[in-house]
């Protein structure tokens, strides 16, 4: 089954960049989507489609793809951006949705 | 507004059956794809399963399949989930997200049931 690895946590100071990782094989071929999740709360959906943001979602919010790694950076970090983030892709060779295994993002 | 609220969850003894249900509003229910998504506790997201538009087809995640059914009124906006023979490990919040487009992401997600299954 196709794997998606996040490193467990990432910790940045306010007013700088976060960048959250997510491997997994060939993953340049798929379309990744990213969700926020805070402590108690669902999951929201802040990039989908590699690099998309819906509406509502802060420009600060962008994404990235390529060869075996996806990237979420948040830029000018916020003390509200403290949350758990998850990588999301669809693996057509299992017809599975699969979701990565989670970072959680500290805000120092 | 777009919104999917779950119900059902509670405790239940390993090795027997709970329903969970997923009412949605705010949108033509009846066109789009729908999932569950649990969370074991302090444990990341998994997919569970999926049903289509129509409810013509199931797809399941392979640590449910057999065991879970999941099923759609769109006459009544609602998505339901049977969980038969829980087990311990079943034990998790289980979420109801809505799928865009096919073969993509979740996007709204309701706030949650716990499900409990311990004797």
């Amino acid at each position: 089954s196709y794997v998606l690895t996040q490193p467990p946590s990432v910790s940045v100071a306010p007013g700088q960049t976060a960048r959250i990782t997510c491997g997994g094989n060939k993953i340049g071929s798929k379309s990744v989507h990213w969700y926020q999740q805070k402590p108690g709360q669902a999951p929201v959906l802040v990039v989908y489609d590699d690099r998309d943001r819906p509406s509502g979602i802060p420009e600060r919010f962008s994404g990235s793809n390529s060869g075996n790694t996806a990237t979420l950076t948040i830029s000018r970090v916020e003390a509200g951006d403290e949350a758990d983030y998850y990588c999301q892709v669809w693996d057509s060779s299992s017809d599975h949705y699969v979701f990565g295994t989670g970072t959680k993002v500290t805000v120092l | 507004q777009v919104q999917l609220v779950e119900s059902g969850g509670g405790v239940v003894q390993p090795g027997r059956s709970l329903r969970l249900s997923c009412a949605a509003s705010g949108f033509t229910f009846s066109s789009y794809p729908m999932h569950w998504v649990r969370q074991a506790p302090g444990k990341g997201l998994e997919w569970v399963g999926k049903i289509s538009y129509d409810g013509s087809s199931e797809y399941y995640a392979d640590s449910v399949k057999g065991r879970f059914t999941i099923s759609r009124d769109n006459s009544k906006n609602t998505m339901s989930v049977q969980m038969n023979s829980l087990r311990t490990e079943d034990t998790a919040v289980y979420y109801c997200a809505r799928n865009p487009n096919a073969y993509s992401w979740f996007d709204p997600w309701g706030r949650g049931t716990l499900v409990t299954v311990s004797s």
